[in-house]
């Protein structure tokens, strides 16, 4: 079957370590792969993109990884902050028939940085 | 103010009743989506629509209809036949894989609905 993990439900660090987040993914073979962030009672806001083929993704404090040999993404925020709080989605684009593209999301992973 | 709207915020429905969800979008985007999110889950599409005048169902369609007249506006209507509706209904859109290559998701606000 397909499936879709991110690593536990919930990640509680200390302010000012790097928060590292997993996404883990069977059957697919997804062109791409994604990361939303998303407040409660909200709706997510993109991140950041790998492409199939990138290895590494960086913007700011952000980094993504991406091996599709082990089929997984790992996203990691430096220096996390209290405001870095939240719940972190994962999502595969995947592409059929003429470049039809749909997104499959992860369950999150819901970040909690204490100062 | 650029963006996606989703009205109302707070929905409630009686038994047997449709309610339909406004979704509005002014960011010229060709594809537009719903989704259902319910608490511990990832987002399941309900339908989608790449043009106007053209939708497609997603992974839990049953139960709900779209309409896509015009390229700003995608409402979402959930029917009697949903036995289930209560949870969190998002909106979102996309510039399109035809034009960019890149499924990038724009998200509105939610609305949450609630059976009485």
């Amino acid at each position: 079957s397909q499936k879709i993990e991110q690593n536990s439900e919930a990640l509680n660090i200390q302010e000012g370590k790097t928060a590292t987040l997993t996404c883990n993914y069977t059957n697919y073979s997804p062109a791409y792969l994604q990361w939303y962030r998303q407040d409660p009672g909200r709706g997510p806001v993109f991140l950041l993109l790998i492409r199939e083929n990138e290895k590494e993704k960086r913007k700011e404090r952000l980094k993504v990884t991406f091996d599709t040999t082990l089929k997984q993404s790992l996203f990691h925020i430096t220096a996390s902050q209290p405001a870095d709080s939240a719940t972190y989605l994962c999502a595969l684009d995947i592409r059929g028939y003429s470049s039809a593209s749909k997104i499959i999301f992860g369950s999150g992973t819901r970040l909690s940085i204490r100062p | 103010d650029g963006g996606i709207t989703q009205s109302p915020k707070y929905l409630f429905r009686k038994e047997g009743q449709n309610v339909t969800l406004s979704c509005e979008q002014n960011l010229n985007h060709d594809a537009m989506y719903w989704y259902r999110q319910d608490p511990g889950q990832g987002l399941r599409l309900i339908y989608y629509s790449q043009i106007v005048n053209d939708f497609q169902k997603g992974d839990i369609a049953e139960g709900y209809s779209v309409s896509r007249e015009k390229k700003e506006s995608f409402p979402l209507t959930v029917t009697s036949a949903q036995k289930n509706p209560t949870a969190f209904y998002l909106c979102a859109s996309s510039i399109g894989v035809i034009r960019t290559g890149k499924n990038i998701q724009y998200f509105g606000a939610g609305t949450r609905l609630s059976v009485l």
